[in-house]
């Protein structure tokens, strides 16, 4: 069975600097997904990046980075120069290859400081 | 990215009536959907797969007869919350499948979600 864990619950974060949110999985596939969404308050989940486990780079979008370690299972979402609007749930999701089976981490609640 | 739409955003019962929630895809044909429950300050956990033409795959503990799902078209998945409780009360989130008939490779668009209060 595919797990996801997210030992952080909170995470503060002082606007324009970095901040690296865990994730770390755990499956017996060889073909995988891993997501990271957020969620504002407003309930709509909104992607953000994703990585294969075939894939050798590390997955960037914009502000967006995923630290890809596949030796450890894990895959931590990495948020340069945080902004105010970053504020809000972040989950960590994976997929099997297959895409029926799709599950999502416990979440950390970031919330960003002026 | 493919959108998918929930009707309504939110609703208000009563205990003991029953509450249908749609989910479109609004752009795209999707043969595959799922639901999801989401309480308060949780993640979101998968309730059943939805299948076009076929019964919907349940989850262990969710149960089939209270969360009737309904895979008509391949555009519309419904979710009927039959003889509500007030314990129903959540979030609920539904998904679409989408798959690139070249590569296979597919993915998963969320629907805005339906705020469910039972009173």
């Amino acid at each position: 069975a595919q797990k996801i864990t997210q030992t952080q619950p909170g995470m503060f974060v002082q606007e324009k600097e970095a901040v690296t949110l865990d994730c770390t999985y755990d499956t017996s596939d060889q073909s995988y997904g891993l997501f990271w969404y957020k969620q504002p308050s407003s309930g709509e989940m909104i992607f953000l990046i994703y990585q294969g486990s075939y894939d050798e780079q590390n997955a960037t979008e914009g502000r967006y980075s995923l630290n890809f370690q596949k030796a450890r299972k894990s895959a931590n979402l990495v948020i340069s120069a945080s902004q105010l609007g970053d504020s809000a749930m972040y989950f960590c999701a994976m997929r099997d290859n297959y895409g029926q089976n799709f599950v999502f981490g416990p979440g950390t609640r970031l919330s960003v400081l002026p | 990215g493919a959108v998918v739409s929930q009707h309504p955003s939110w609703v208000i019962c009563k205990s003991g009536t029953s509450v249908k929630i749609e989910c479109r895809s609004l752009d795209f044909q999707a043969t595959t959907m799922f639901w999801y429950r989401q309480f308060p300050k949780q993640s979101l956990m998968l309730m059943a797969t939805s299948n076009e033409g076929s019964k919907a795959t349940y989850e262990q503990g969710v149960e089939k007869d209270k969360f009737l799902i309904n895979h008509a078209s391949l555009t519309l998945s419904t979710l009927t919350v039959t003889s509500a409780h007030p314990e129903d009360s959540s979030f609920y989130i539904c998904s679409a499948l989408t798959q690139d008939p070249i590569s296979s490779y597919n993915e998963q668009f969320f629907g805005p979600g339906t705020r469910l209060t039972v009173l």
